[in-house]
Protein backbone atom coordinates (compact mmCIF):
# COMPACT_ATOMS: atom_id res chain seq x y z
CA UNK A 1 0.00 0.00 0.00
CA UNK A 2 1.02 3.19 -0.50
CA UNK A 3 0.78 6.70 1.35
CA UNK A 4 1.82 10.41 1.92
CA UNK A 5 2.02 12.53 4.46
CA UNK A 6 3.21 15.89 4.22
CA UNK A 7 4.07 17.05 7.67
CA UNK A 8 2.68 20.76 7.88
CA UNK A 9 -0.62 21.87 6.49
CA UNK A 10 0.17 25.53 6.70
CA UNK A 11 3.70 27.26 5.94
CA UNK A 12 4.62 30.93 6.45
CA UNK A 13 7.65 32.41 5.29
CA UNK A 14 8.56 35.66 4.29
CA UNK A 15 9.20 36.87 0.97
CA UNK A 16 13.41 36.59 -0.27
CA UNK A 17 13.19 33.56 2.64
CA UNK A 18 13.76 29.85 2.04
CA UNK A 19 10.47 27.45 1.73
CA UNK A 20 10.52 24.14 2.92
CA UNK A 21 7.71 21.69 2.54
CA UNK A 22 8.04 18.32 3.61
CA UNK A 23 6.78 15.29 2.70
CA UNK A 24 6.81 11.67 3.72
CA UNK A 25 6.06 8.66 1.86
CA UNK A 26 5.64 4.59 1.86
CA UNK A 27 5.28 2.45 -0.83
CA UNK A 28 5.93 -1.26 -1.26
CA UNK A 29 8.20 -0.58 -4.53
CA UNK A 30 10.13 2.31 -5.94
CA UNK A 31 7.85 4.76 -6.15
CA UNK A 32 7.46 7.77 -8.44
CA UNK A 33 6.77 10.88 -6.78
CA UNK A 34 5.69 14.46 -7.34
CA UNK A 35 4.78 17.96 -6.38
CA UNK A 36 1.90 19.46 -7.64
CA UNK A 37 0.89 23.11 -6.61
CA UNK A 38 -2.36 24.54 -7.20
CA UNK A 39 -3.76 28.29 -7.15
CA UNK A 40 -7.22 29.32 -5.85
CA UNK A 41 -9.58 27.99 -8.38
CA UNK A 42 -6.97 26.35 -10.35
CA UNK A 43 -6.78 23.23 -11.28
CA UNK A 44 -2.83 21.28 -10.24
CA UNK A 45 0.21 22.20 -11.73
CA UNK A 46 2.57 20.38 -12.00
CA UNK A 47 6.04 21.45 -9.97
CA UNK A 48 8.84 17.76 -10.51
CA UNK A 49 8.53 14.87 -10.42
CA UNK A 50 11.30 11.88 -9.44
CA UNK A 51 11.03 8.87 -11.31
CA UNK A 52 14.10 6.46 -10.48
CA UNK A 53 16.81 9.17 -12.04
CA UNK A 54 18.97 11.73 -10.26
CA UNK A 55 17.77 12.22 -6.23
CA UNK A 56 18.01 15.99 -6.79
CA UNK A 57 14.98 17.04 -8.72
CA UNK A 58 14.76 20.26 -10.48
CA UNK A 59 11.25 21.62 -11.23
CA UNK A 60 9.82 24.94 -12.60
CA UNK A 61 9.72 28.62 -10.67
CA UNK A 62 12.92 27.62 -8.72
CA UNK A 63 11.76 24.38 -6.83
CA UNK A 64 13.71 21.08 -6.51
CA UNK A 65 13.21 18.27 -4.26
CA UNK A 66 15.51 15.78 -2.57
CA UNK A 67 14.43 11.75 -2.94
CA UNK A 68 16.23 10.36 0.08
CA UNK A 69 14.99 6.63 0.52
CA UNK A 70 16.81 6.21 3.54
CA UNK A 71 14.71 8.43 5.16
CA UNK A 72 11.32 7.95 2.63
CA UNK A 73 11.31 12.01 2.52
CA UNK A 74 10.60 13.92 -0.93
CA UNK A 75 10.56 17.35 0.78
CA UNK A 76 10.50 20.51 -1.88
CA UNK A 77 12.50 23.71 -1.32
CA UNK A 78 12.91 26.84 -3.08
CA UNK A 79 15.71 29.11 -1.84
CA UNK A 80 13.93 32.60 -1.96
CA UNK A 81 10.26 32.81 -1.62
CA UNK A 82 8.19 34.92 -4.07
CA UNK A 83 4.62 36.29 -3.54
CA UNK A 84 3.27 34.40 -6.47
CA UNK A 85 4.50 30.97 -4.63
CA UNK A 86 1.63 31.57 -2.46
CA UNK A 87 -0.66 28.31 -3.06
CA UNK A 88 -1.35 24.88 -1.82
CA UNK A 89 0.99 22.18 -2.16
CA UNK A 90 0.45 18.80 -3.29
CA UNK A 91 2.90 15.89 -2.55
CA UNK A 92 1.93 12.84 -4.46
CA UNK A 93 2.86 9.06 -5.20
CA UNK A 94 2.43 6.29 -7.53
CA UNK A 95 3.69 2.90 -8.21
CA UNK A 96 2.35 1.39 -11.66
CA UNK A 97 3.58 -1.72 -10.01
CA UNK A 98 1.26 -1.23 -6.96
CA UNK A 99 -2.42 -0.75 -7.38
CA UNK A 100 -2.48 0.44 -10.72
CA UNK A 101 -2.75 4.17 -12.38
CA UNK A 102 -3.46 6.04 -9.43
CA UNK A 103 -2.23 9.21 -7.35
CA UNK A 104 -2.10 9.15 -3.70
CA UNK A 105 -2.41 12.53 -2.70
CA UNK A 106 -0.79 14.22 0.24
CA UNK A 107 -3.60 16.77 2.32
CA UNK A 108 -1.75 19.67 1.01
CA UNK A 109 0.63 22.37 2.51
CA UNK A 110 -0.75 25.63 2.14
CA UNK A 111 2.42 28.23 1.72
CA UNK A 112 1.68 32.01 2.68
CA UNK A 113 4.48 34.40 1.69
CA UNK A 114 4.26 37.67 4.11
CA UNK A 115 5.57 40.71 2.04
CA UNK B 1 -0.99 23.80 -27.39
CA UNK B 2 -4.35 23.52 -25.77
CA UNK B 3 -4.30 22.02 -21.92
CA UNK B 4 -7.18 19.97 -20.41
CA UNK B 5 -11.05 21.67 -20.96
CA UNK B 6 -13.62 20.84 -18.44
CA UNK B 7 -16.51 21.65 -19.29
CA UNK B 8 -18.78 23.52 -17.34
CA UNK B 9 -16.57 25.16 -14.50
CA UNK B 10 -19.78 25.77 -12.47
CA UNK B 11 -22.66 23.88 -11.86
CA UNK B 12 -25.74 23.66 -9.22
CA UNK B 13 -27.91 20.94 -8.41
CA UNK B 14 -30.66 19.76 -6.65
CA UNK B 15 -30.03 16.39 -4.36
CA UNK B 16 -31.37 13.22 -6.01
CA UNK B 17 -30.77 14.93 -9.84
CA UNK B 18 -27.69 13.88 -12.31
CA UNK B 19 -25.12 15.24 -13.48
CA UNK B 20 -22.48 14.74 -16.51
CA UNK B 21 -19.31 16.21 -16.75
CA UNK B 22 -16.99 16.50 -19.94
CA UNK B 23 -13.16 16.17 -20.02
CA UNK B 24 -11.52 16.85 -22.98
CA UNK B 25 -7.60 15.57 -23.23
CA UNK B 26 -4.15 17.14 -24.31
CA UNK B 27 -4.90 16.47 -28.03
CA UNK B 28 -2.43 12.99 -28.30
CA UNK B 29 -3.50 12.14 -24.64
CA UNK B 30 -5.22 8.75 -24.55
CA UNK B 31 -5.62 8.31 -20.79
CA UNK B 32 -7.73 10.34 -18.77
CA UNK B 33 -8.61 10.15 -14.90
CA UNK B 34 -10.97 11.45 -12.79
CA UNK B 35 -10.05 13.02 -9.02
CA UNK B 36 -12.60 14.37 -6.87
CA UNK B 37 -11.49 16.77 -4.17
CA UNK B 38 -13.36 18.08 -1.24
CA UNK B 39 -12.27 20.04 1.75
CA UNK B 40 -13.03 17.01 4.07
CA UNK B 41 -11.12 14.10 2.21
CA UNK B 42 -8.55 15.92 -0.04
CA UNK B 43 -7.93 14.65 -3.72
CA UNK B 44 -9.22 11.50 -4.00
CA UNK B 45 -8.84 8.56 -7.49
CA UNK B 46 -12.19 7.87 -8.91
CA UNK B 47 -11.28 6.04 -12.31
CA UNK B 48 -9.17 6.23 -14.97
CA UNK B 49 -9.70 5.62 -18.81
CA UNK B 50 -7.63 4.08 -22.02
CA UNK B 51 -8.12 3.82 -24.76
CA UNK B 52 -11.87 3.33 -23.97
CA UNK B 53 -11.15 1.15 -21.18
CA UNK B 54 -11.67 1.48 -17.51
CA UNK B 55 -8.61 0.54 -16.27
CA UNK B 56 -8.87 1.57 -13.05
CA UNK B 57 -11.51 2.10 -10.18
CA UNK B 58 -11.37 4.10 -6.95
CA UNK B 59 -13.26 3.63 -3.56
CA UNK B 60 -16.70 5.11 -4.78
CA UNK B 61 -20.06 4.06 -4.57
CA UNK B 62 -21.69 3.11 -8.70
CA UNK B 63 -23.78 6.02 -8.38
CA UNK B 64 -20.41 7.29 -10.20
CA UNK B 65 -19.48 6.19 -13.76
CA UNK B 66 -17.90 7.96 -16.64
CA UNK B 67 -16.80 6.35 -19.92
CA UNK B 68 -14.31 7.14 -22.88
CA UNK B 69 -14.79 7.86 -26.49
CA UNK B 70 -12.55 6.94 -29.42
CA UNK B 71 -11.13 10.90 -29.19
CA UNK B 72 -10.26 10.24 -26.13
CA UNK B 73 -12.65 12.56 -24.41
CA UNK B 74 -14.20 11.55 -21.59
CA UNK B 75 -17.49 12.21 -19.72
CA UNK B 76 -18.47 11.44 -16.08
CA UNK B 77 -21.80 11.31 -14.52
CA UNK B 78 -23.06 10.44 -11.44
CA UNK B 79 -26.64 9.90 -10.42
CA UNK B 80 -29.03 10.37 -7.72
CA UNK B 81 -27.11 13.43 -6.19
CA UNK B 82 -26.25 13.77 -2.49
CA UNK B 83 -24.93 16.80 -0.51
CA UNK B 84 -21.87 15.18 0.17
CA UNK B 85 -21.12 14.82 -3.96
CA UNK B 86 -20.41 19.02 -3.53
CA UNK B 87 -16.81 19.12 -4.42
CA UNK B 88 -14.09 20.00 -7.33
CA UNK B 89 -13.99 17.19 -9.80
CA UNK B 90 -10.82 17.35 -11.69
CA UNK B 91 -9.70 15.50 -14.68
CA UNK B 92 -6.44 14.50 -15.87
CA UNK B 93 -4.49 13.45 -19.02
CA UNK B 94 -1.53 11.24 -19.52
CA UNK B 95 0.08 10.44 -22.46
CA UNK B 96 -0.31 6.59 -21.90
CA UNK B 97 -1.75 4.41 -18.95
CA UNK B 98 1.07 5.00 -16.02
CA UNK B 99 1.15 8.81 -14.89
CA UNK B 100 4.12 7.57 -12.58
CA UNK B 101 6.30 7.94 -15.71
CA UNK B 102 4.83 11.26 -17.20
CA UNK B 103 2.90 12.73 -14.97
CA UNK B 104 -0.99 14.19 -15.58
CA UNK B 105 -1.85 17.47 -16.86
CA UNK B 106 -4.71 18.36 -14.99
CA UNK B 107 -7.27 20.91 -16.23
CA UNK B 108 -8.97 23.15 -13.96
CA UNK B 109 -11.94 20.86 -12.69
CA UNK B 110 -15.89 21.39 -12.42
CA UNK B 111 -17.03 22.73 -9.33
CA UNK B 112 -20.24 21.19 -8.42
CA UNK B 113 -22.72 22.48 -5.66
CA UNK B 114 -24.98 19.60 -4.40
CA UNK B 115 -28.41 21.32 -2.28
Amino acid sequence: AQSVTQLDSHVSVSEGTPVLLRCNYSSSYSPSLFWYVQHPNKGLQLLLKYTSAATLVKGINGFEAEFKKSETSFHLTKPSAHMSDAAEYFCVVSDLRDTGNQFYFGTGTSLTVIP
Amino acid sequence: KAGVTQTPRYLIKTRGQQVTLSCSPISGHRSVSWYQQTPGQGLQFLFEYFSETQRNKGNFPGRFSGRQFSNSRSEMNVSTLELGDSALYLCASSLFTGPDVYGYTFGSGTRLTVV
